[in-house]
């Protein structure tokens, strides 16, 4: 397997414009998490899914930030209107059903920058 | 939202030297406890899960314990070498983990 393949790598955009962050995860797993790292506030859990439904959205910022997982092997992570705080890595994680906390397998990340 | 906590923030150690470190979280309701390595300009790897008071894992040199009545958990590395330069992180919680700030580890030759 490829593992947790996410995309862009790096995106560079302007304060207002929309961002959209692809994951696909392990073909297999039923959870998929997105996490914010800064400098400041680390690895943060923003939202994951179990078996394409949202779970738990409390880490989301505010209402700029939406996520969607429309089927199995993919999820967008939206931001729209972008801002210069939203400048962080995004990682993408997956994991099989957890019944006794299966580890998470981590994208490469996608490293965002608005200015 | 749990309270994970790591320390030291970082070390510094000489090729050879064995070292450890410490992830506290709250006792109460617990779960499971992780542990990942995180390389510079890479994504976090899972070392273990461990949910069970008392265990302890171990995969080659790296082992860790965990005692969940007292909420804490130890990483070790025995011999640690060049390459076990990384960031280690500790997260606690069921699905949605909280990750501590990470203990950076930095092994001179």
């Amino acid at each position: 397997d490829a593992g947790v393949i996410q995309s862009p790598r790096h995106e560079v955009t302007e304060m207002g414009q929309e961002v959209t962050l692809r994951c696909k995860p392990i073909s297999g797993h039923d959870y998929l998490f997105w996490y914010r790292q800064t400098m400041m506030r680390g690895l943060e859990l923003l939202i994951y899914f179990n078996n394409n439904v949202p779970i738990d959205d409390s880490g989301m910022p505010e209402d700029r930030f939406s996520a969607k997982m429309p089927n199995a092997s993919f999820s967008t992570l939206k931001i729209q209107p972008s801002e210069p705080r939203d400048s962080a890595v995004y990682f993408c994680a997956s994991s099989l059903l957890a019944t006794g906390g299966d580890e998470q397998y981590f994208g490469p990340g996608t490293r965002l920058t608005v200015t | 939202i749990l309270n994970v906590e790591q320390s030291p923030q970082s070390l510094h150690v000489q090729e050879g030297d064995s070292t450890n470190f410490t992830c506290s979280f709250p006792s109460s309701n617990f779960y499971a406890l992780h542990w990942y390595r995180w390389e510079t300009a890479k994504s976090p790897e899972a070392l273990f899960v461990m949910t069970l008071n008392g265990d302890e894992k171990k995969k080659g040199r790296i082992s860790a314990t965990l005692n969940t009545k007292e909420g804490y958990s130890y990483l070790y590395i025995k011999g640690s070498q060049p390459e076990d330069s990384a960031t280690y992180l500790c997260a606690a919680g069921r699905r949605a983990l909280t990750f501590g700030s990470g203990t950076r580890l930095q092994v001179q030759p």
